[in-house]
């Protein structure tokens, strides 16, 4: 197992296009959380998955963010009409029954 | 709402040094903490896990406690390196991880 995936690494976007982003969890995790940060904070949560459910979700995602994970493996994080206030870098982290987190390299998103 | 402070904000010690990087939290009913390390435009790596149930873990030449009743951790680094140069995150968890804004170290050669 690689670890935690994430694609693309870098996205720059024209402000009012959608992105996609795509989270491959380690295998035999069943737990799958977002997280957002922007330079200088920490990381903030965005929503979490456990297998195909979408258990809890941040008011940082508004109506224009979408996140699944169909068959409870990969996960997609889908920001509509991006704004520029949008560009950060998300994190994707898996885990297993409230064990520690494995962290993914991140997407950077850049709206111009 | 859990909130997690890490202080000092930045640090810069000449190689060598001991050094430890606190973090306090203000909800005490946590299942885990874990320190990560992220080097500029990365991702987070975990350096330690500590359960609820445990008061400290081991790796190498880091040590972090957990006193979950004072809301409190620490992070040891002995015999710092400029390799160990990167902002270090502590983070609490229930359902979800919340996160400092993190210590930033420099370790100069």
């Amino acid at each position: 197992d690689t670890g935690v995936s994430q694609n693309p690494r870098h996205k720059i976007t024209k402000r009012g296009q959608n992105v996609t982003f795509r989270c491959d969890p380690i295998s035999e995790h069943n737990r799958l959380y977002w997280y957002r940060q922007t330079l200088g904070q920490g990381p903030e949560f965005l929503t979490y998955f456990q297998n195909e459910a979408q258990l809890e979700k941040s008011r940082l995602l508004s109506d224009r963010f979408s996140a699944e994970r169909p068959k409870g493996s990969f996960s997609t994080l889908e920001i509509q009409r991006t704004e520029q206030g949008d560009s950060a870098m998300y994190l994707c982290a898996s885990s297993s029954d409230r064990k520690g987190y494995t962290f993914g390299s991140g997407t950077r998103l850049t709206v111009v | 709402k859990q909130e997690v402070t890490q202080i000092p904000a930045a640090l810069s010690v000449p190689e060598g040094e001991n050094l430890v990087l606190n973090c306090s939290f203000t909800d005490s009913a946590i299942y885990n903490l874990q320190w990560f390390r992220q080097d500029p435009g990365k991702g987070l790596t975990s350096l330690l896990l500590i359960q609820s149930s445990q008061r400290e873990q081991t790796s190498g030449r880091l040590n972090a406690s957990l006193d979950k009743s004072s809301g409190r951790s620490t992070l040891y680094i002995a015999a710092s390196q400029p390799g160990d140069s990167a902002t270090y995150l502590c983070a609490v968890s229930r359902n979800q991880f919340y996160f400092g804004t993190g210590t930033s170290l420099t370790v100069i050669p």
